[in-house]
Order: structure tokens, then sequence, then C-alpha cells
């Protein structure tokens, strides 16, 4: 079965440090792969997606994650973490059988806290 | 982007009840989902919102539990019928745009069970 797992339940960076927040995923074909964020009391917000091509995907607010088929990972990262980062971040991927943006699995979430 | 507005934002209900979630989007999208996040949890699939026709729920969701119309390519409604406590979560709207391969999400709709 398809399955997303984020190893880290809770981070806690300083600003201004560098943050990788971890993602592995179970899947049979060449996944959909997604980072979202969710801020308190909002939505959910997409950072970045992985389809096919570049192994090493940019996304909004400095945001970047890389693609490694060998081990089963899209890790997202951020060279210099701002306060205003701190929030839940999903890790998805696009279920086997739907369309490239149709039914997702979500990772269980990482808690980003940052440490003025 | 797709604009999405849920209605309501969030409400506490009684036990037994029922309450029907909203979820308009400013322009026509191919599809539509609703989701569910526990307390503390991650989303879950509750079901895909087809137009027109009955939805397609995901494995340990039900129609009788969550009955869902899409009537049209812009609005779609959930409904959490006979309610207990451990339906209380967040549920969310989603949806993919006619020309866009981006999944955008709704603000949610706080429900809290009695």
């Amino acid at each position: 079965a398809q399955s997303v797992t984020q190893p880290d339940i809770h981070i806690t960076v300083s600003e201004g440090a560098s943050l990788e927040l971890r993602c592995n995923y179970s899947y049979g074909a060449t996944p959909y792969l997604f980072w979202y964020v969710q801020s308190p009391g909002q939505g959910l917000q997409l950072l970045l997606k992985y389809f096919s091509g570049d192994t090493l995907v940019q996304g909004i607010k400095g945001f970047e994650a890389e693609f490694k088929r060998s081990q089963s990972s899209f890790n997202l990262r951020k060279p210099s973490v701002h306060w205003s980062d701190a929030a839940e971040y999903f890790c998805a991927v696009g279920a086997e059988g739907s369309s490239n943006t149709g039914k997702l699995i979500f990772g269980q979430g990482t808690t980003l806290q940052v440490k003025p | 982007s797709a604009v999405i507005s849920q209605k309501p934002s969030r409400d506490i209900c009684q036990r037994g009840t029922s309450l029907t979630i909203q979820c308009q989007v400013d322009s026509q999208v191919t599809m539509m989902f609703w989701y569910r996040q526990q307390p503390g949890q991650s989303l879950t699939l509750i079901a895909t919102a087809n137009q027109g026709s009955e939805a397609t729920y995901e494995s340990g969701f039900v129609i009788d539990k969550f009955p869902i119309s899409r009537p049209n390519l812009t609005f779609s409604t959930l409904t959490v019928s006979n309610m207990s406590p451990e339906d209380s979560s967040i549920y969310l709207c989603s949806v993919v745009g006619r020309h866009t391969d981006t999944q955008y999400f709704g603000p949610g709709t706080r429900l809290t069970v009695l």
C-alpha cells in the first residue's frame, strides 16, 4: 500500500539556520510528490511539487526539495529559516491510479518551531 | 489560482445531529475532494465529489455517514450525519482547476461535536 512517512514530528531551528524536513514514500511507480504548509488557522498552501524531470524542485518562499528515487525520499530544504516559517508541513504523494493531481496521501506532518 | 470558500468556518454541534458544509470555488474546476483532518493528525481523503453523480468514497467512509453533493462545477456540500465526538475534525475541500495541475485547499471547517 502507498504510504508517506515524515520521521520528524517536531523540529526546532533557530532563525537564520538551515532547515531540512524529511519525507519518505512507498509507491509502486513514479510518484507525484508535493509539499504543503499549514499555518495556524490557515488552509493548506502548496510549496512545491514534483512530477518528472529535474529532481531538484524550486518552490515558493525560498523552499526547495530533492527527489531521490534510490532513497524513496523527497526532503524539503531551506537555507535560512525565517520566523514566519513556523507552521505545520505536510508531504504528500499522488495516489496510484489517480491523475497527477488527484487523490493525495499525506504524511503525518512535521511541526516547525523557529527560535528567535 | 482558485479561491475556495467554505461555510461554516467552524461549528459546535450536539451528538446525533447533522451538519452540512459548503464549498464554493470562484472558477470552474475539474475535480473536487473532501478531506478530514482529525485533531493532531494528518489529512485523510473522504471522497471525490463527482458532478451530477454519486461521490466516490475511500475505504472507511460511507455515503450514509458522509453524503456529498456536487450539482455543478463550482459547488459541493459534505454532510456529516448522526455526529459523534469522534467526528470532531477539520473538514477541508480541495479542487483541481481546469487549466492547472495544482490542487488547492479551502480554509477548512472546524467541527466540534459535544
